[in-house]
C-alpha cells in the first residue's frame, strides 16, 4: 500500500537559516506528491505539488523535487522566516486513491 | 470565497456517549472528505463522498462511525458510542471533483477537536 515517511520534528531554526524537511514514499504506480502546511489555528492548505518524476513544485520560496530514483520529495527553503513556523505534511495520491499523509513535521523559527 | 466550515470546533464527551460533527464544503465542490487526525499522526481518510454517494469508506469503523451527505452539500459525521481512542481532530475537506484528489486540490476546514474522557 501507499505510505509516506517524514523526518520527525520539531525542527528548530533561526530566521534566515536554510530549511530541509525530508520525505520519502512508497506507492504503487506513479503517484502525485504534495506538501501541505498547517499554520497555528488554521486548516491544512496545499503548499506545492509535483505530478511526475523530476518535476519541481514551488511556492512562497519553498521547493521540492520529485525524485523517482530515491522515492523522495524533500522540502527546502533557502531562508526561513518566523512566519513559516507551522506543521508541514508530505502526502501522495496514486491512481484514484485520495491523499495519504505523513505524520507531519513541526517547524519552529525564532527571530 | 468562503472556505470549508466545520462545527463544533471543540467537543469533550465521556466514553460511550455520542457526538456529531457538521461540515459545509465550499460551494460547488462535489467531493467531500472526512479525515481523522490523531495527535502526532498525519490525517487518515475516513470517508469520501462524491455528491451524495460514498466513494470510499474502507477505513471507517462502521460499528461506531457513520456519515451522511443527504443532499450532496453539507455532511454530518457521527460517533456512537465513543471510545477513548476516538480522541482526535476530525477534518473535513472538499474538492471540485474526485479527480482533484490526484491534483491535490483539497480544501480543508479548521477541524473539530474531540476529547473522549
Amino acid at each position: 500500500g501507499n505510505s509516506v515517511t517524514q523526518m520527525e520534528g520539531p525542527v528548530t531554526l533561526s530566521e534566515e537559516a536554510f530549511l530541509t524537511i525530508n520525505c520519502t514514499y512508497t506507492a504503487t504506480g506513479y503517484p502525485s506528491l504534495f506538501w501541505y502546511v498547517q499554520y497555528p489555528g488554521e486548516g491544512l492548505q496545499l503548499l506545492l505539488k509535483a505530478t511526475k518524476a523530476d518535476d519541481k513544485g514551488s511556492n512562497k520560496g519553498f521547493e521540492a523535487t520529485y525524485r523517482k530514483e530515491t522515492t523522495s520529495f524533500h522540502l527546502e527553503k533557502g531562508s526561513v522566516q518566523v512566519s513559516d513556523s507551522a506543521v508541514y505534511f508530505c502526502a501522495l495520491s496514486s491512481g484514484y486513491s485520495t491523499l495519504t499523509f505523513g505524520k507531519g513535521t513541526m517547524l519552529l523559527v525564532s527571530p | 470565497e468562503a472556505g470549508v466550515a466545520q462545527s463544533p470546533r471543540y467537543k469533550i464527551i465521556e466514553k460511550r456517549q455520542s457526538v456529531a460533527f457538521w461540515c459545509n464544503p465550499i460551494s460547488g465542490h462535489a467531493t467531500l472528505y472526512w479525515y481523522q487526525q490523531i495527535l502526532g499522526q498525519g490525517p487518515k481518510l475516513l470517508i469520501q463522498f462524491q455528491n451524495n454517494g460514498v466513494v470510499d469508506d474502507s477505513q471507517l469503523p462502521k460499528d461506531r462511525f457513520s456519515a451522511e451527505r443527504l443532499k450532496g452539500v453539507d455532511s454530518t459525521l457521527k460517533i456512537q458510542p465513543a471510545k477513548l481512542e476516538d480522541s482526535a481532530v476530525y477534518l473535513c475537506a472538499s474538492s471540485l471533483a474526485v479527480r482533484d484528489s490526484n491534483t491535490g486540490e483539497l480544501f480543508f476546514g479548521e477541524g473539530s477537536r474531540l476529547t473522549v474522557l
